[in-house]
């Protein structure tokens, strides 16, 4: 089983901030996957095949990285980007990161 | 539209066996897959099994000796039967279709208390 690993675990970023999200893989994945959760809501698809945007995702949010190392980044925070943020791999037997929570400050 | 709705007893005895259903409307189950996550209350995402649109399953390793999952397609309905509960089973259990690339739409949850 591939372990997603996510830094940090939790982090504030005041509005207009550039924030990053780490996700290591344990082994090399094809592509990274991210999902943003609200409290008390359901996942959303987020960046798919590590760079993509889902339908509806600003374009303030962007994706990197290859083989065990990708990152997730908001060029500029804004109030309505406080969520919990997952990464996930399907390269193998399916995992989801342990998920990065970014409030507003 | 796409939707997914779960439902299920909301409240387990340990060791006994959980039964949710998935009822999906707005696409066959014989196109895309039906997948089941989890999350423990306050905690984060589990993988717990697929079944493919061809009919083939996947489980999660650590639950697969538990754990079925099956459909009905005339009835666009997905089933995920767990035994032998533990308190540690104790979660919201989403279902969610795979489009091929991700999990695109989900269910809303049910939360399934593992307790006596």
């Amino acid at each position: 089983e591939i372990v997603l690993t996510q830094s940090p675990t939790t982090m504030a970023a005041s509005p207009g901030e550039k924030v990053t999200i780490t996700c290591r893989a344990s082994s090399s994945v094809s592509y990274m996957y991210w999902y943003q959760q609200k409290s008390g809501a359901s996942p959303k698809p987020w960046i798919y095949e590590t760079s993509k945007l889902a339908s509806g995702v600003p374009d303030r949010f962007s994706g990197s990285g290859s083989g065990t190392s990708y990152s997730f980044t908001i060029s500029s925070m804004e109030t309505e980007d406080a969520a919990t943020y997952y990464c996930h791999q399907w390269s193998s037997t399916l995992t989801f990161g342990s998920g990065t929570k970014l409030e507003i400050k | 539209q796409v939707q997914l709705k779960e439902s299920g007893p909301g409240l387990v005895q340990p060791s006994q066996t959980l039964s949710l259903t998935c009822t999906v409307s707005g696409f066959s189950l014989t196109s895309n897959s039906v997948h089941w996550v989890r999350q423990p209350p306050g905690k984060g995402l589990e993988w717990v099994g697929a079944i493919w649109s061809g009919g083939s399953t996947d489980y999660n390793s650590a639950l697969k000796s538990r754990l079925s999952i099956s459909r009905d397609t005339s009835k666009s309905q997905v089933f995920l039967k767990m035994n032998s509960l533990q308190t540690e089973d104790t979660a919201i259990y989403f279902c969610t279709r795979f489009n091929w690339y991700y999990f695109d739409y989900w269910g809303q949850g049910v939360m399934v208390t593992v307790s006596s």
